[in-house]
């Protein structure tokens, strides 16, 4: 069984600070997907980031970096010199590779940046 | 080009009712799910296609039925409402991929659902 463990229910940070976003998996495939999306006030999903199992290079994007350690099992995601335009829910995602697979999400983090 | 497009956005259902919440794309996309959030669970998976004619029970299937007779629309119809169905719903599309990479989801606007 897949598992995704966010354990920041909620942050708050001062605008300008940097953020990291905690997330665990468990799965039993050796080939796997990690996902973030972003859920902001207006209530949609938006895509962020897709990372395979192989691929074990830290990637950025702008302010946005994403950490991926196989090794512990984890995938976070740092926001540099936040804004308040990042307030939002960011779920973690993992799912397996190869035709159609369910998507396990964690429970989200509800990110409040504070101008 | 609309994306995936659910309707309505808002409802709300006396105990007992029952309705259907719209599901649209026009990606062309194979893969279609139905979702329910809830405050501290996350997204959960209600059902899902794999294409038109097919499709199958997630993790919480109960109370709901979907059928997917084109790729565009996926229906999702709650036959008798119950206040546990109090939920966000997401209907979402996917595709697979030839180039062997998990595709993202593509997740329509949500449709808020109180049931009294």
């Amino acid at each position: 069984a897949q598992k995704v463990t966010q354990a920041q229910t909620e942050i708050s940070v001062v605008e300008k600070e940097d953020v990291t976003l905690d997330c665990v998996y468990e799965t039993r495939d050796t080939t796997y997907y990690l996902f973030w999306y972003k859920q902001p006030p207006s209530g949609e999903l938006v895509f962020l980031i897709r990372r395979n199992s192989f691929d074990e290079q830290n990637e950025i994007s702008g302010r946005y970096s994403w950490n991926f350690q196989k090794s512990t099992s984890s995938f976070n995601f740092t926001i540099t010199a936040s804004q308040v335009v990042d307030s939002a829910v960011y779920f973690c995602a993992l799912s397996g590779s190869g035709g159609y697979q369910k998507v396990t999400f964690g429970t989200g983090t509800k990110l409040q940046v504070i101008p | 080009n609309a994306g995936v497009t659910q309707t309505p956005k808002f409802q709300v259902l006396k105990t007992g009712q029952s309705m259907t919440l719209q599901c649209a794309q026009d990606m062309n996309h194979e893969y279609m799910s139905w979702y329910r959030q809830d405050p501290g669970m996350g997204l959960r998976l209600i059902h899902y296609s794999v294409g038109a004619g097919i499709t199958d029970q997630g993790e919480v299937p109960n109370g709901y039925n979907v059928s997917r007779s084109t790729t565009e629309d996926f229906p999702l119809r709650l036959l008798s409402a119950a206040p546990s169905q109090t939920s966000v719903y997401f209907c979402a599309s996917s595709y697979s991929s030839r180039r062997l990479v998990q595709a993202e989801a593509f997740f329509g606007q949500g449709t808020r659902l109180t049931v009294v």
